[in-house]
């Protein structure tokens, strides 16, 4: 079946600390998304890339970094500049240029900073 | 920035009574989508409808977008227990890019 697959689902962080979440989808689309949801929020974008070797900063790039060295894996950095990091990670995908860019979202990860 | 913004924050409703939940936007849009996001999960698109529309439906789904008022609305019918969700809408500037813009979301709860 195809979709997005996110890992880790929980990952706890002590400050100071990077961690990298991972995502990959089979779906072969384009783009592919990082979303950042705090509790009671809505998805506030952190980077998107449109294609290969190419990707953008969002609304709340700070302390975050991408790569995107294959079409189908996009995984993001929280690094330790990020001051708040615990939140609900959520990677998402669509066509892009090419489609009505529906987004196909994950299940998720769920980072807690101790 | 947050685009949409929905109304009300959160709903409770019998089961069997309809649930309308209110989105209104700031710029011209492509299009705007309805999602659901179960808790704890990531989210699920329900329904697209295009600037040039203005009414749209999908099984007990049905949307209506206004651009002239920047608004849409998400009408579910005949709602269900499992029908507890969050629901956000999404908008699709036209000002060019591939952002999809998202607002805080309408929490509903279906008593059974």
């Amino acid at each position: 079946d195809g979709g997005i697959t996110q890992s880790p689902k929980y990952l706890f962080r002590k400050e100071g600390q990077n961690v990298t979440l991972s995502c990959e989808q089979n779906l072969n689309h384009d783009a592919m998304y990082w979303y950042r949801q705090d509790p009671g929020q809505g998805l506030r974008l952190i980077y998107y890339s449109q294609i290969v070797n190419d990707f953008q900063k969002g609304d709340i790039a700070e302390g975050y970094s991408v790569s995107r060295e294959k079409k189908e894996s996009f995984p993001l950095t929280v690094t330790s500049a990020q001051k708040n990091p615990t939140a609900f990670y959520l990677c998402a995908s669509n066509l892009g240029s090419s489609g009505a860019n529906v987004l196909t979202f994950g299940a998720g990860s769920r980072l807690t900073v101790l | 920035s947050q685009q949409g913004e929905e109304d009300p924050q959160a709903l409770s409703i019998q089961e069997g009574e309809n649930a309308t939940m209110n989105c209104s936007y700031k710029t011209s849009i492509n299009n705007l989508q309805w999602y659901r996001q179960n808790s704890g999960r990531g989210l699920v698109h329900l329904i697209l409808i295009r600037s040039n529309e203005r009414e749209k439906h999908s099984g007990r789904l049905r949307v209506t977008l206004d651009t002239s008022k920047k608004s849409s609305s998400l009408l579910i019918t005949a709602s269900r227990a499992a029908d507890t969700a969050s629901y956000f809408c999404a908008t699709a500037p036209n000002t060019g890019g591939f952002k999809t813009i998202f607002g805080a979301g309408t929490r509903l709860f279906v008593k059974a």
